[in-house]
This record gives structure tokens, sequence and C-alpha cells, in this order.
């Protein structure tokens, strides 16, 4: 297995852009998580699915993020409008049941 | 609120010493993980334990889950220059949801 994809690897946007971060997660597996990583504040969960459907959202920073997963082999997670702040790196990581985390290799977003 | 606090959270050594980081909580966790990242990767699972009192060995890695569940450690013997990196715990709440400490970046000097 290619492990946990995701796409781009670096994306540079100007503010108020749309952006949009794209994850093909381990064949197989049942859960999806996308987290956001910086240096202030390390590794944040945004959301998860479970089988497709989104389990829990509460860390999704405000309305201009939104996340889907439209079948068991690919998600998306969106920025509109994009803002300085976004700048992080953003990880999709794929399990199965209670086993341990697979992580993409990110995607690195700067916004300008 | 961060639930798993890391320490240190940086720590440079020789190569050949031994070193101890820890994770510690005042919850208690159903199971505990500890990753290591390198530059530009994502984080790769070394670990899980699931008993208090477990402990696990990787090599030149030990790692131990507290008795109480509320607390893990990660013991590096003779490090060397390869296990540089930034080590997280993760402990899980619940169904598959894991929380993450701030993580330790260690580096390790020829």
């Amino acid at each position: 297995d290619a492990g946990v994809i995701q796409s781009p690897r670096h994306e540079v946007t100007e503010m108020g852009q749309e952006v949009t971060l794209r994850c093909k997660p381990i064949s197989g597996h049942d859960y999806l998580f996308w987290y956001r990583q910086t240096m202030m504040r390390g590794l944040e969960l945004l959301i998860y699915f479970n089988n497709n459907v989104p389990i829990d959202d509460s860390g999704m920073p405000e309305d201009r993020f939104s996340a889907k997963m439209p079948n068991a082999s690919f998600s998306t997670l969106k920025i509109q409008p994009s803002e300085p702040r976004d700048s992080a790196v953003y990880f999709c990581a794929s399990s199965l049941h209670v086993a341990g985390y697979t992580f993409g290799s990110g995607t690195r977003l700067t916004v300008v | 609120t961060q639930l798993l606090e890391q320490s240190p959270q940086f720590l440079s050594i020789q190569e050949g010493e031994n070193l101890t980081v820890y994770c510690n909580s005042s919850s208690v966790f159903s199971s505990l993980q500890w990753y290591r990242q390198e530059p530009g990767e994502g984080p790769v699972l070394l670990v899980t334990v699931v008993t208090g009192g477990e402990v696990k060995k990787l090599k030149r890695l030990t790692f131990q889950f507290g008795d109480a569940r509320k607390d893990s450690s990660l013991h590096i013997t003779a490090a060397q220059p390869g296990d540089t990196g930034l080590y997280l715990c993760a402990g899980a709440k619940g169904a598959q949801k894991l929380v993450f400490g701030q993580g330790t970046r260690l580096t390790i000097n020829p």
C-alpha cells in the first residue's frame, strides 16, 4: 500500500483565495482525520470521519473551513476565503478501528 | 487546555547518551501511543500501550505506560543521530479521537 496520499505537498496562495487540500486514505481504513500543525499550537484535530460520515468537527476553526468525504477513498478540506493565519501544515491520517494512525506527508500551506 | 503535557519540550544531547522523555496528564486514557516525526513528513507510529504498567521495547527505545494510565515515558539508550526528531505522545479518550501532546524535539549530536 502506498500509504496515505495528500496533495498538493505545497500550496502558496493569496489571501481571499479558495484552497482545496486532498487526501486518499489507506484502503480499508474506516476512520479519516484532518489535523493542522503549527509551531505555536502543535497538532490540532480539525475533523474526523467514520465510514465517510463526519463524527466530530468541533476543531474546525470557523465557517471558512469545510471538509467532505464523498467516498471511502477520498476526502477534501477546503478553506474559503483563506487568510494568512491559516498558514500551517495540514495532515490527513487514517486508521482501522482502534489501531494507530497512519499520517500522510502533509500539505504545507502558505497564505500571503 | 492541553490534556497531555510533554517534557522536556527540547532536548539536545550527544550521541551515546541515554535520555527519557515524559508524557503526563491528569486524565485516564484507554491507550497511549508514541509517534516520531521527521522534518517534512507526518508522524509515524512507534508503539501503542494499553495496559497500566505495560512496558514495550523497540530496539533501543523503551516505552512505559503508568499504572494509573495517566502518564507514559520513553527511554532511549545510547542515542544515535538517527533518533533525532519530534516525539509525540497521544492518548485515546473515547472512540478513535486521539489527543496529542505538544511534543519533545530531540536532537542527537554526533
